[in-house]
């Protein structure tokens, strides 16, 4: 059974950094991309980026790019979202989500909630 | 503001059939597939249609997708109470060279 188990909810201050992380099992970790989706509280799904673990290519939407960085690390089948300062705009659920292919998510994980006030 | 438009929301009474439209332009649905995903609230969302028009296992006949141009469309029959939820298309967008999903809609079941 594929499954996407991600890192536990987190409450943190403004400027402060933070990695969140989602493994994979039950596949390939390498054959397929994995990426990240946003949703702000009570608003709709936002597609941040995804990361090919074979070979680390990324791709960010442009409304990311900068803003975050997605890594993986194959040896442990696991990717991370990362922010250096965060902001209180950043609060959200974070889910992780593996493509099938471009612009197809066939597996999610249970959501992150990263929580940011003073 | 999401790249792919969808209407807030759809009501119909259980047994019913709904439909639900997501526009776009050519650089995302006019050329790419399109999927359809349900959320219920609190919980993570799941592939409802993929490739436009097909179901992954375990998903009914219930419901089902199509693509015409710059649009498509979920469809769901037989309306049921547990079919409540948020729905979203996703596709890709060769322009943006990253993936886009639509405003949601939320479904209710009379």
């Amino acid at each position: 059974e594929v499954q996407l188990v991600q890192s536990g909810a987190e409450v943190k201050k403004p400027g402060e950094s933070l990695k969140i992380s989602c493994k994979g099992s039950g596949y390939s970790f390498t054959n397929y991309w994995i990426g990240w989706v946003r949703q702000m509280p009570g608003k709709g799904l936002e597609w941040m980026g995804i990361i090919y673990p074979g070979n680390s290519d990324t791709r960010y939407s442009p409304s990311f790019q900068g803003q975050v960085t997605i890594s993986a690390d194959r040896s442990i089948s696991t990717a991370y979202l990362q922010w250096s300062s965060l902001k209180a705009s950043d609060t959200a659920i974070y889910y992780c989500a593996r493509h099938a292919n471009y612009g197809l998510v066939d597996c999610w994980g249970q959501g992150a909630l990263v929580t940011v006030s003073a | 503001q999401s790249v792919l438009t969808q209407p807030p929301s759809v009501s119909a009474a259980p047994g019913q059939k709904v439909t639900i439209s997501c526009s776009g332009n050519s650089s995302n649905i006019g050329n790419n597939y399109v999927a359809w995903y349900k959320q219920v609230p609190g919980t993570a969302p799941k592939l409802l249609i993929y490739d436009n028009d097909k179901r992954p296992s375990g998903i009914p006949d219930r419901f089902s997708g199509s693509k015409s141009g710059t649009s498509a469309t979920l469809g769901i029959t037989g309306l049921q109470t547990g079919d409540e939820a948020d729905y979203y298309c996703g596709t890709w967008d060769s322009s943006l060279s990253a993936g886009v999903f639509g405003g949601g809609t939320k479904m209710t079941v009379l």
